[in-house]
């Protein structure tokens, strides 16, 4: 079974400072994990996609995510906040055989200026 | 962006009245899903198809039925609204299983009183 755990549900941090947001998954198959931003009253935007090619993957906007399957985890970073990544993440994992997606329950990031 | 448009964006209704939903897609996405987002609970499956007249159950699919007579529509009816099915519904989009994404619609916020 496929499911994911966002660690965290809400996170500060500081305009210029580094944001980690954390992510642990639990897959029966080789994973394929994605990060999506959310903006307030919007849909949903990709921000990066792994699928089992390179472990350190770069998204838009300056967001990267490392998979790191030893400790089941896809944690995603960006070295220096922006006040527009104020939004809500969500890290997610799919089943390769079915075509569905889990869902983490969500990241809220707060900048501060 | 993705081609996918749902419809009505907002909506507001009565407990005991049907529901229909509308997402129309232009990318010819084999793959169309149903979402519910609500407040600590990140998005939740509700129905999803993987072919024309082919859909699937999610892990939130009771009081909902969906229909796909056609690739680009994919239709979620609430037969009888009720309170707790006042949400905001997202539909989504994926070329195919595995490693590919999904694209996300703008969303219907849909209060049911």
């Amino acid at each position: 079974a496929q499911s994911v755990t966002q660690l965290d549900s809400h996170v500060s941090v500081s305009e210029g400072t580094p944001v980690l947001l954390r992510c642990n998954y639990s897959s029966s198959y080789s994973p394929s994990l994605f990060w999506y931003v959310q903006h307030p009253n919007k849909g949903l935007q990709l921000l990066l996609k792994y699928t089992s090619a390179a472990t350190l993957v770069k998204g838009i906007n300056g967001f990267e995510a490392e998979f790191k399957k030893s400790e089941t985890s896809f944690h995603l970073t960006k070295p220096s906040a922006h006040m527009s990544d104020a939004a809500e993440y969500f890290c997610v994992v799919s089943d390769p055989n079915r075509g569905q997606f889990y869902f983490g329950t969500g990241t809220s990031l707060t900048v501060i200026p | 962006d993705a081609g996918i448009t749902q419809s009505p964006r907002h909506k507001v209704t009565e407990t005991g009245t049907p529901v229909t939903l509308r997402c129309h897609q232009t990318e010819n996405h084999r793959y169309m899903y149903w979402y519910r987002q609500d407040p600590g609970h990140g998005l939740r499956l509700i129905h999803y198809s993987y072919g024309v007249k082919d859909t699937d159950k999610g892990e939130v699919s009771d009081g909902y039925s969906v229909s796909r007579s056609k690739t680009e529509d994919f239709l979620l009816t609430l037969e009888s609204a009720t309170s707790s099915q006042t949400s905001v519904y997202f539909c989504a989009i994926s070329r195919a299983k595995g490693g590919n994404e999904q694209f996300f619609g703008p969303g219907t916020r849909l209060t049911v009183l």
